[in-house]
């Protein structure tokens, strides 16, 4: 089983406060990094995939940082909105099998 | 539009009912995947396909069969399920393992 580690397990923040949480994966044998977005009683939706090193990737207020080598990975959220409120997820191929984090829980506190 | 579709959406069952779960994509997609979701232990998979007739064990295979012998289609099969296998289930597809992955509604399970 891929080690795909995320910090904190839950946070909260309050709304218009920015935010940042971590996801761990193995260096050796990288392939990608994918980070999801999942909101209560929906499915889980691709933020980013991301491949190189130093990649940073950014989606409206939501960014995203990669070290290959390191093996870690920063998902950052500027100016919280309630509608951000969710779990999100990130997920590391190994081979062909896709090993995904526990997920860091985000509440957004008007 | 694009999407994977999963049926039932809901199913209570009892154990040693054997069951199966349909998993549908219109996307022409080559890699497609079953997650089970527990409380506390993220998405954990269960199986995945590269490709028609290919199919490999994920992290939890136990309990569970799936096919693919269509490149739209991946069935999940419980052929007799038990109450450990209470739990929802996320059937995913993408254009390869490396590529984002577009999940289905899940379907949620309750063995009694």
């Amino acid at each position: 089983i891929l080690n795909v580690e995320q910090s904190p397990q839950s946070l909260h923040v309050q709304e218009g406060d920015s935010t940042n949480f971590t996801c761990s994966f193995p260096s050796s044998n990288f392939y990608a990094l994918h980070w999801y977005r999942w909101e209560t009683a929906k499915s889980p939706e691709a933020l980013f995939v991301m491949t190189l090193n130093g990649d940073e990737k950014k989606k409206g207020r939501i960014s995203a940082t990669l070290n290959t080598k390191e093996g870690y990975s920063y998902l950052y959220i500027k100016g919280s909105q309630p509608e951000d409120s969710a779990t999100y997820l990130c997920a590391s191929p190994n081979d062909y099998k896709l090993s995904f984090g526990a997920g860091t829980t985000v509440t957004v506190r008007a | 539009e694009a999407q994977v579709t999963q049926n039932p959406r809901y199913l209570i069952t009892v154990t040693g009912k054997k069951l199966t779960v349909t998993c549908s994509q219109n996307m022409n997609h080559e890699y497609m995947s079953w997650y089970r979701q527990d409380p506390g232990l993220g998405l954990r998979q269960i199986y995945y396909s590269m490709n028609v007739e290919v199919t490999d064990k994920g992290d939890v295979p136990e309990g569970y069969k799936v096919s693919r012998k269509e490149k739209r289609n991946f069935p999940l099969i419980l052929e007799s399920p038990s109450p450990n296998q209470t739990s929802l289930y996320f059937c995913a597809s993408s254009l390869a393992v490396t590529g984002e992955l577009f999940f289905g509604e899940g379907s949620r399970l309750t063995v009694l």
